[in-house]
């Protein structure tokens, strides 16, 4: 069965620092390129950066690019997001996705975490 | 990178059919044919209904079925059900290896 189980959320200040874990299993993790989408309660879903099977290829959505850095440890089946420079807008409930296809790019997400949730605020 | 647009709501009564439509530009829905659908109950992840514009994965019941035509893409539901209930978003690929959502729809089952 796969599980994807995020964590790392919290309450920071602007300007601050975060990182989130997506824990995987029940699926071969390095084959399949996965995602954070976040969504703000009660509003809609954005999507955010996503990552290769490999690690070696990362994109970014440009309300992060530069900010946040997408990372994965295959040999741990765990996906990461480094959260730098925090702003009130962040705030949200962060989702790890995994994509439906192996070792495609295809930003289809059959599996999703159940969330963790960052806010920002002083 | 803005959002699809999409109505914020929709209903119909059991045994219905509906539409949600999810409109782009050129640079996501219009130029390439990689649209998904989400459900999303409240509290809960969403879940792909659709993908490849028109494809179910495996479990998603047949009665969910997507289209497109130019910058417009839709989902339709037949045979409304209760559980149906829920939120829906588009999302489409928006070149350069980025992708975007629409604002979501939620649809009422009266």
């Amino acid at each position: 069965e796969v599980q994807l189980v995020e964590s790392g959320g919290g309450l920071v200040q602007p300007g601050g620092s975060l990182r989130l874990s997506c824990a995987a299993s029940g699926f071969t993790f390095s084959s399949y390129a996965m995602s954070w989408v976040r969504q703000v309660p009660g509003k809609g879903l954005e999507w955010v950066s996503t990552i290769s099977g490999s690690g070696g290829s990362t994109y970014y959505a440009e309300s992060v690019k530069g900010r946040f850095a997408i990372s994965r440890d295959n040999s741990e089946n765990t996906l990461y997001l480094q959260m730098n420079s925090l702003r009130a807008e962040d705030t949200a409930i962060y989702y790890c996705a995994k994509d439906v296809r192996e070792q495609l790019v295809l930003g289809y997400f059959d599996y999703w975490g159940q969330g963790t949730l960052v806010t920002v605020s002083s | 990178q803005s959002a699809l647009t999409q109505p914020a709501s929709v209903s119909g009564s059991p045994g219905q059919s509906i539409t949600i439509s999810c409109t782009g530009t050129s640079s996501d829905v219009g130029g390439y044919n990689y649209v998904s659908w989400y459900q999303q109950h409240p509290g809960k992840a969403p879940k792909l209904m659709i993908y490849d514009v028109s494809k179910r994965p495996s479990g998603v019941s047949n009665r969910f079925s997507g289209s497109k035509s130019g910058y417009t893409a839709s989902l339709t539901i037949s045979g409304l059900q209760a559980e149906d209930e829920a939120d829906y978003y588009c999302s489409s690929y928006a070149g350069s290896s980025t992708w975007v959502f629409g604002g979501g729809t939620k649809l009422t089952v009266l």
